[in-house]
Order: structure tokens, then C-alpha cells, then sequence
């Protein structure tokens, strides 16, 4: 599976916007990018997915780069509920999909 | 719907000893995997099930087993625990449609080995 980086932490303040990056410079033509993230002493919620365009939820938004192979996640409003490790994860179009790699993913911290 | 669930939340064992860590889901969905994860670290992926009777190897397999007898259950089977399998342990589920490509993951599992 193509690798995803991410910075190990972030902090951003209550009410204002958070950019969150990934690179993924080996990604395939096939691969989907997905985001999760996992607040603290809970299982990993899904957040966000997209494949080529730019993809918005009532959770995020998903900017992914033309060339796909950097992709940013976007919280519009930040609040102390955001404060959780944000994964971008990889994975191919079809079955195999249910299989996620997960990184270390990066910390995000929100000041209030 | 409750979800995905796990039992128990919290664990200790003694090493060298068995145990089953439940998983159930009730949204019917045809996939179920299981991750550890340790402390700092990403998940990994033990086993997964594409259907009930139908399991496969994930990245760390080595001392677990499962089985998938119906839909609903993704027991996980520690064989003979040691301090090695101390960590977080989640279960998650999804459905087969192309179109759904979101996996539920339960709450968690905390197991020490001693």
C-alpha cells in the first residue's frame, strides 16, 4: 500500500479554520484517500473520503491537489470536540478497501 | 442501532493464559476486522472477514485467532497471552456495497498480559 505523511501534531484555537496535510507522493490511480480521526479513549471515527475532486461533509472538507498526491483536510470552525489524532489513510477501490493502514497520524490540539 | 460493540472493556491476564474478546455488530454488515493498537502507535490490522465462515490474516496475526460463524459476532481468540499482546484492541465493520466505504469501529478493548 502507497504511504501517507502527516506532521506528528498540529494546534490550532477554538473557531478558526485548521488545514490539516497529507503527502502522498506513491499514490495509485485506484487508491482512495480517507480520513479518520480518534478523540481520545475511543475507536477511530471516519471523517472524510475522496478520490479525485474536492469532497465536503457536514464534518470537513477534503482538498485533494490536482496531481493527487498531497491532500488537505479542512475543519472550518474548530472546537474543542476536534481535539483528536487525524488519520489519512490510502487504500484501492474495491473489496480490499476494508483494510486500513493506519499511520501515527497527527495531534491536533485546539486552544480554547 | 447499537453499533459495534465490545466485551469487556478492560482486561488483565496472566501470561499463558486464554481468553475471547467479543465483537458484534447489528448494521448486517459483511465485513469485520480487528486492529491493535499500542501505545503511540497507528493501528494494525490482526484478521479480517469478508462473510461469515471466511476469515484471512491481517498484519499481526501471530497468537490470535478468529472465526465467523454468523454475521453478527467476530470473536477474537488470544491462544496463550503474553506481555507482547498488552494494547488497545478494536473492532470495526463495513458493508460489502461499493458504494460505502465508511468502517465503524466499536469502542474498544484494553487488555494488559502480566
Amino acid at each position: 500500500d502507497a504511504k501517507t505523511t502527516q506532521p506528528n501534531s498540529m494546534e490550532s484555537n477554538e473557531e478558526e479554520p485548521v488545514h490539516l496535510p497529507c503527502n502522498h507522493s506513491t499514490i495509485s490511480g485506484t487508491d482512495y484517500i480517507h480520513w479518520y480521526r480518534q478523540l481520545p479513549s475511543q475507536g477511530p471515527e471516519y471523517v472524510i473520503h475522496g478520490l479525485t475532486s474536492n469532497v465536503n461533509n457536514r464534518m470537513a472538507s477534503l482538498a485533494i491537489a490536482e496531481d493527487r498526491k498531497s491532500s488537505t483536510l479542512i475543519l472550518h470552525r474548530a472546537t474543542l470536540r476536534d481535539a483528536a489524532v487525524y488519520y489519512c489513510i490510502l487504500s484501492s477501490s474495491g473489496g480490499s478497501n476494508y483494510k486500513l493502514t493506519f499511520g501515527k497520524g497527527t495531534l491536533l490540539t485546539v486552544n480554547p | 442501532n447499537a453499533g459495534v460493540t465490545q466485551t469487556p472493556k478492560f482486561q488483565v491476564l496472566k501470561t499463558g493464559q486464554s481468553m475471547t474478546l467479543q465483537c458484534a455488530q447489528d448494521m448486517n454488515h459483511e465485513y469485520m476486522s480487528w486492529y491493535r493498537q499500542d501505545p503511540g502507535m497507528g493501528l494494525r490490522l490482526i484478521h479480517y472477514s469478508v462473510g461469515a465462515g471466511i476469515t484471512d490474516q491481517g498484519e499481526v496475526p501471530n497468537g490470535y485467532n478468529v472465526s465467523r460463524s454468523t454475521t453478527e459476532d467476530f470473536p477474537l481468540r488470544l491462544l496463550s497471552a503474553a506481555p507482547s499482546q498488552t494494547s488497545v484492541y478494536f473492532c470495526a465493520s463495513r458493508s460489502r456495497a461499493a458504494s460505502s466505504y465508511e468502517q465503524y469501529f466499536g469502542p474498544g478493548t484494553r487488555l494488559t498480559v502480566t
